[in-house]
């Protein structure tokens, strides 16, 4: 089944505890990408990756890393995470580079920083 | 800021046709309107695309005038299931961020 996963689906962290949020797509996509979903708000887009070690920041940046060192897998690491880090987070991938292609999402990964 | 404006909220009952109308004056020649659906601690799905008239798919319809300053998302017979967030966004043909504004929460009553 073609899919998105991200895990862990829940986690709950203090401040300044280092994590990281895996996701992983099946469906061979060049273009991955990381948002955070807050009440009220919109997804906000946090990083991208074109492809294979091609980064880039997104919106909302700062306080967050990625690596791409394989196509599949698009890590999302908080090296010191903060409680205005705690949010409702989304991986998701989509073929080739256009953006009007559809996007996957995975299923989300529901953060607390105390 | 968001290239498309749409009410914030709708409400609907079961078994009516539901429009969804999203506002986009300055979208670009080479945009395309795409619409995803969001349940509740969800991602969001994919639902439809159109670039100008009229689109069906098995589960919505998508109006775009010729001028397209503005498009409207059709779900037809709503059921209690259709009860999401809907986010209207203008995707162009190139490798461009989408801007993913709040969307319409759209809840069916019984």
């Amino acid at each position: 089944e073609a899919q998105v996963t991200q895990n862990p689906r829940y986690l709950i962290t203090v401040t300044g505890k280092k994590l990281t949020v895996t996701c992983s797509q099946n469906m061979n996509h060049e273009y991955m990408s990381w948002y955070r979903q807050d009440p009220g708000l919109g997804l906000r887009q946090i990083y991208y990756s074109m492809n294979v070690e091609v980064t880039d920041k997104g919106d909302v940046p700062e306080g967050y890393k990625v690596s791409r060192k394989e196509k599949r897998n698009f890590p999302l690491i908080l090296e010191s995470p903060s409680p205005n880090q705690t949010s409702l987070y989304f991986c998701a991938s989509r073929s080739g580079t256009s953006s009007y292609n559809e996007q996957f999402f995975g299923p989300g990964t529901r953060l607390t920083v105390l | 800021l968001a290239k498309t404006t749409q009410p914030i909220s709708m409400d609907s009952y079961e078994g009516q046709e539901v429009n969804i109308t999203c506002s986009h004056n300055n979208i670009a020649t080479n945009d395309y309107i795409t619409w995803y659906q969001q349940f509740p601690s969800q991602g969001p799905r994919f639902i439809i695309q159109g670039y100008k008239t009229k689109v069906t798919n098995e589960v919505a319809s998508l109006f775009i005038p010729a001028d397209r300053k503005s498009s409207t998302l059709s779900l037809p017979r709503v059921s209690l299931s259709d009860t999401a967030v809907y986010y209207c966004l203008a995707s162009p043909d190139s490798n461009y961020q989408l801007i993913w504004g709040a969307g319409t929460k759209l809840i069916i009553k019984p």
